[in-house]
């Protein structure tokens, strides 16, 4: 089966930075995606990344390791409105195009 | 316009009724899917319509029966639901059928089954 964790829950500081990261364990890998979804709403894209290294975008950067089978999303200067679930999702390639979600990290930015 | 709209947003339906959700989306995509998604659990893939077809199904029980009637528009229809469907029902949207592309999710549908 495939594999893709990560941490459940995670809080952080109002301007202060937060690493969410993201491991798969899949029978194949084309590229991985983060999403933002908050509470009752839909996710909303952030990033794809296919290649090694890290891809910054504003605020919000997205890095991957390949060979290590690791990406993590980089928040830096929260903001209050960045308490949401982060979603990452493997494309696992061949013929399987479809992205297949991890359970979503909870963050809360408290003041 | 980089929006997908879903009716309704909220639905309560008795497990003998007969309900439609709505999708629509008007950027030209030509993949449609429907999710479903339940509390602090990722969106799980229900239904995937390539080109206004059918292409993939998920084990989906046949209580949800899936439409795309143009290439603008995606229906799930609901008939004789189990309290256990209740979920929040999503919608997507990419531009590329067949191949790994970014997905635009509408708001969801709330289904609460009684």
């Amino acid at each position: 089966g495939q594999n893709i964790d990560q941490p459940t829950e995670m809080t952080a500081t109002e301007g202060a930075i937060v690493q969410i990261n993201c491991t798969y364990q899949t029978s194949g890998f084309n590229g991985l995606f983060w999403y933002q979804q908050h509470a009752g709403e839909a996710p909303t894209f952030l990033s794809y990344n296919v290649l090694d290294g890290l891809e910054e975008k504003g605020r919000f950067s997205s890095f991957l390791s390949r060979s290590k089978g690791y990406s993590y999303l980089l928040l830096k200067e929260l903001q209050m409105k960045d308490s949401a679930s982060y979603l990452c999702a493997v494309s696992l390639g061949g013929g399987s195009y479809i992205p297949t979600f991890g359970r979503g990290t909870s963050l809360i930015v408290h003041p | 316009d980089t929006e997908v709209t879903q009716t309704p947003k909220h639905l309560v339906m008795g497990m003998t009724n007969k309900k439609s959700l709505k999708c629509e989306q008007h950027m030209g995509h030509r993949a449609m899917y429907w999710y479903k998604q339940k509390a602090k659990k990722p969106p799980e893939l229900m239904f995937v319509y390539s080109y206004e077809k059918l292409s993939i199904n998920e084990s989906v029980p046949s209580r949800f029966s899936p439409e795309c009637p143009n290439s603008s528009l995606l229906n799930l229809h609901l008939h004789a639901l189990q309290p256990e469907d209740s979920a929040l029902y999503l919608c997507a949207s990419s531009q590329v059928a067949g191949v790994t592309d970014t997905q635009y999710f509408g708001p969801g549908t709330r289904l609460t089954v009684l």
